[in-house]
């Protein structure tokens, strides 16, 4: 059972146009959602989070929007760059539970992004 | 970058060997975790640990244990290593500051089981 799921499994954009990288959850427990960006060889660094109680969050280039109603998240890199290209995880988390379950993450299966100059 | 290394960074090892898998972290963040990270999976949680000789299974802890005797020690081990545990593993910390917090990841171990 897929609780994150990123349907797309790949997006190419061209420079300077926007890139939407896009997430659906079904866990209506979830509180708490992250992106990732992954390079290969590296671990999974973060990029942007967003609580619940928040539809909105921007980061420089980066912005995250969450519809609770819908359980939808998705991630606007305006302008992109070829140096985005990676490996884009959207993660998902019950902040609420606390105690000895902080932290755990649900990531959906990843999205790779290109960006072609 | 946080202070989180795996070792060994690569591994070939037969099937029915045990294997272990190790991560240190100088960050004295009291949350650990071991996910797997497959094609079409994403990432996965195979343990955690919430403080010394404090852990607890993930999603997919079917062949796999933990210990942790030293708050900056996370160890992986699988009894007896299978094909399906091909994989790459990634540790990550965490701490809770009294507010939502995002987990740090290593640079991960590529395992190969022959």
């Amino acid at each position: 059972d897929q609780q994150v799921k990123q349907n797309s499994p790949s997006l190419s954009v061209q420079e300077g146009r926007i890139s939407i990288l896009n997430c659906d959850y079904t866990n209506s427990m979830f509180d708490y959602f992250l992106w990732y960006k992954k390079y290969p060889a590296e671990g999974p660094t973060f990029l942007i989070s967003i609580s619940s109680i928040k539809d909105k969050n921007e980061d420089g280039r980066f912005t995250v929007f969450l519809n609770k109603s819908a359980k939808h998240l998705s991630l606007h890199i305006v302008p992109s760059q070829p140096g985005d290209s990676a490996v884009y995880f959207c993660a998902a988390s019950r902040f609420g539970a606390g105690g000895t379950s902080y932290g755990k993450l649900t990531f959906g299966q990843g999205t790779i992004l290109t960006v072609h100059p | 970058d946080a202070g989180i290394t795996q070792s060994p960074r690569h591994k070939v090892t037969e099937t029915g060997t045990p294997v272990t898998l190790r991560c240190h972290q100088t960050e004295n963040h009291r949350y650990m975790y071991w996910y797997r990270q497959d094609p079409g999976h994403g990432l996965r949680l195979i343990h955690y640990s919430y403080g010394v000789k404090d852990t607890d299974k993930g999603e997919v802890s079917d062949g796999y244990s933990v210990s942790r005797s030293k708050t900056e020690d996370f160890l992986l081990t699988l009894e007896s290593a299978t094909s399906s545990q091909t994989s790459v593993y990634f540790c990550a910390i965490s701490e809770s500051k009294g507010a939502n917090t995002e987990a740090f990841f290593g640079q991960g171990t590529r395992l190969t089981v022959v």
